[in-house]
This record gives C-alpha cells, sequence and structure tokens, in this order.
C-alpha cells in the first residue's frame, strides 16, 4: 500500500511569511497526527485528528498555527506568520488502530523541512 | 504524565559489535512501548513495540528490546552491528487509552565504524 504523503519537502521562507503543508494519509486511516521536529530533538505532536474531528491539539499554538482534515481524509497545516523558532521538520503519521489495540501502530510520512529566515 | 529519557544522544559502535541503546520511561499506568529508527531525510519506522504479553520483544532488521518493569526500561539491542544501522532511533511511550498519544525521548544518533 502507498505510504503517507507528505508536500512540500522543503520550504524556505522569511518570518511573518505564511506557509502550508499537505498531508494524505495512508488509505483507511482513521487517526492523523502532525509533529514538529525540531533539529536534535524527539517529534512533538501538534495535532492528532480522527476522521475530521480534533482529539488533542493541546501543545497547538493555535495563535499561528492551524490544521484542517477535510472530509476525514487530507489534511492541511498552516503557519501564520511564521517566526524562527518555527524552523523544524513537519512530519505528518496515520493510525489505522486506536491505542486500545495490540496493532496500534503510526506510520509516518517523509517530513516538510521549512527553513524560516 | 509520561515522558521517556534515551541515555546517551550519540553512540558509536564498531561493524559487528554489539548495539545498546538505553531507555527509561516514566509512567503512572501500563506503557505501551515503542522504538522508531529514522534515517536522514526521512521519517520514521517503526522497529518494534511492546503493548502486553512477552516481554522480550523482536522488530526489524535484527533488533530487540526487552520490557523491564522493575527497572523502568525498554533498551533496544543488536547483537552485531551493521553499516546500515547508522541512523537516529528513538525510544517512545503511550498508554492503553483511545486518546493517547506517544511521546517521544529526543533520539539516540547511532554511528557505525569500519
Amino acid at each position: 500500500e502507498a505510504g503517507v504523503a507528505q508536500s512540500p519537502r522543503y520550504k524556505i521562507i522569511e518570518k511573518r511569511q505564511s506557509v502550508a503543508f499537505w498531508c494524505n494519509p495512508i488509505s483507511g486511516h482513521a487517526t492523523l497526527y502532525w509533529y514538529q521536529q525540531i533539529l536534535g530533538q524527539g517529534p512533538k505532536l501538534l495535532i492528532q485528528f480522527q476522521n475530521n474531528g480534533v482529539v488533542d491539539d493541546s501543545q497547538l499554538p493555535k495563535d499561528r498555527f492551524s490544521a484542517e482534515r477535510l472530509k476525514g481524509v487530507d489534511s492541511t497545516l498552516k503557519i501564520q506568520p511564521a517566526k524562527l523558532e518555527d524552523s523544524a521538520v513537519y512530519l505528518c503519521a496515520s493510525s489505522r488502530f486506536g491505542p486500545r489495540s495490540s496493532s496500534y501502530e503510526q506510520y509516518f510520512g517523509p517530513g516538510t523541512r521549512l527553513t524560516v529566515t | 504524565a509520561q515522558s521517556v529519557t534515551q541515555l546517551g544522544s550519540h553512540v558509536s559502535v564498531s561493524e559487528g559489535a554489539l548495539v545498546l541503546l538505553r531507555c527509561n520511561y516514566s509512567s503512572s499506568v501500563p506503557p505501551y512501548l515503542f522504538w522508531y529508527v529514522q534515517y536522514p531525510n526521512q521519517g520514521l519506522q517503526l522497529l518494534l513495540k511492546y503493548t502486553t504479553g512477552a516481554t522480550l520483544v523482536k522488530g526489524i532488521n535484527g533488533f530487540e528490546a526487552e520490557f523491564k518493569k522493575s527497572e523502568t526500561s525498554f533498551h533496544l539491542t543488536k547483537p552485531s552491528a551493521h553499516m546500515s544501522d547508522a541512523a537516529e532511533y528513538f525510544c517512545a511511550v503511550s498508554r492503553y487509552s483511545s486518546a493517547s498519544k506517544i511521546i517521544f525521548g529526543s533520539g539516540t544518533r547511532l554511528s557505525i565504524r569500519p
């Protein structure tokens, strides 16, 4: 099966500009996650969707970050306006089963590397 | 609250030597534990996971990990390192809950010396 797709792979913008990332999860995966991975750190969850509803967005900086998952499939993550500290890799992941299943596993896309200058 | 500590941000071993990457976790409830690998410019790939049952878990590429509740550890091992094992490795913890999220450690970069 096709993996999680993300675009673009790389993006360079100036601070105060806006940027959007796109994610297409694996077909049939109800849950979609957006992570921020700063250089030298592990991924940090920004937002989790179950179908097209938000399950957890407690670590999403809502003053500048927004995300949506239309029709419970594709998702976009937007930053407006960007700050220097937003430079990171933004990873999208999806899962078919929830954490109560022994088959629980998240599948990750290749990520989008954002550089804010 | 859950957390993960990976001991050693960088580990270097010779090709053919034992690989040992250390991970300790903190969780107030029985955890789910994961090891992910990340190759340069790629996303994360699941190596292995522990949910319930046998505490020694075997994964892909010859890796295995043992869940030790008394030590709150989930160390990753491989008997003989290969050059292709050079990558970043992340330990992660979750829990049995419909809304649980995965908490990742800060990662350990594994280098293999010829």
